[in-house]
């Protein structure tokens, strides 16, 4: 069975500061794993994706995560926290590239302090 | 925007009844998976459907159903209501080729009271 455990419900920085949301995973099996956000009356959107390419992985908006295989991590991070950044992330594994059949953390909530 | 459009986006309903929920896929997807989302949790997958056939199940019991069309625009369907059904419920269309991602749509909230 795959799973993902989100260590932090919530996590408040000072904008401008660095953002780290932890999430380790659990797979029998090689693993795609994702973050996507969801800000407030809106949809979920795709942050970055691994797929078994590069370990540091690039996403949109300057995050990025790092696939750990020993410490079964896959942590976000962000140099430089903005206002615009608050919102929920959730981190997401999937035993199918394809991003189907998708298994959610119960996510973090990001705050950014003015 | 991701092109994948939800129906109605507010509902209420009363326990017991029935409700259909509908999801339009973004423009050559040819695969929706519908997932519930219950307040401060993570989406839940619920089932997939692939060219109008299911193609996987969650923990959900049989009184959630699905459809897929022809133009694989796809209806969630939940019988017999109960409280515990309120919840954000959201599609998310892909497509089996070329392993692209799944765009979601902005969801259906539903409410049983």
């Amino acid at each position: 069975a795959q799973s993902v455990t989100q260590l932090d419900s919530h996590v408040s920085v000072s904008e401008g500061t660095p953002v780290l949301l932890r999430c380790n995973y659990s797979s029998s099996y090689s693993p795609s794993l994702f973050w996507y956000v969801q800000h407030p009356n809106k949809g979920l959107q795709l942050l970055l994706k691994y797929t078994s390419a590069a370990t540091l992985v690039k996403g949109i908006n300057g995050f990025e995560a790092e696939f750990k295989k020993s410490e079964t991590s896959f942590h976000l991070t962000k140099p430089s926290a903005h206002m615009s950044d608050a919102a929920e992330y959730f981190c997401v594994v999937s035993l199918e590239f394809g991003n189907e059949k998708l298994t959610f953390g119960t996510g973090t909530r990001l705050t950014i302090i003015p | 925007e991701t092109g994948v459009t939800q129906s109605p986006t507010h509902l209420i309903k009363t326990r017991g009844q029935q409700v259909t929920l509908r999801c339009s896929s973004q423009s050559g997807h040819n695969t929706v998976s519908w997932y519930q989302q219950a307040l401060g949790q993570g989406p839940q997958f619920i089932f997939q459907y692939y060219r109008e056939e299911e193609n996987g199940r969650g923990n959900f019991p049989p009184r959630f159903s699905g459809l897929q069309f022809p133009n694989y625009s796809s209806e969630l369907n939940v019988n017999a209501l109960e409280l515990d059904d309120s919840a954000l419920y959201l599609c998310a269309s892909s497509s089996k080729q070329g392993n692209t991602e799944a765009f979601f749509g902005q969801g259906t909230r539903l409410t049983v009271v």
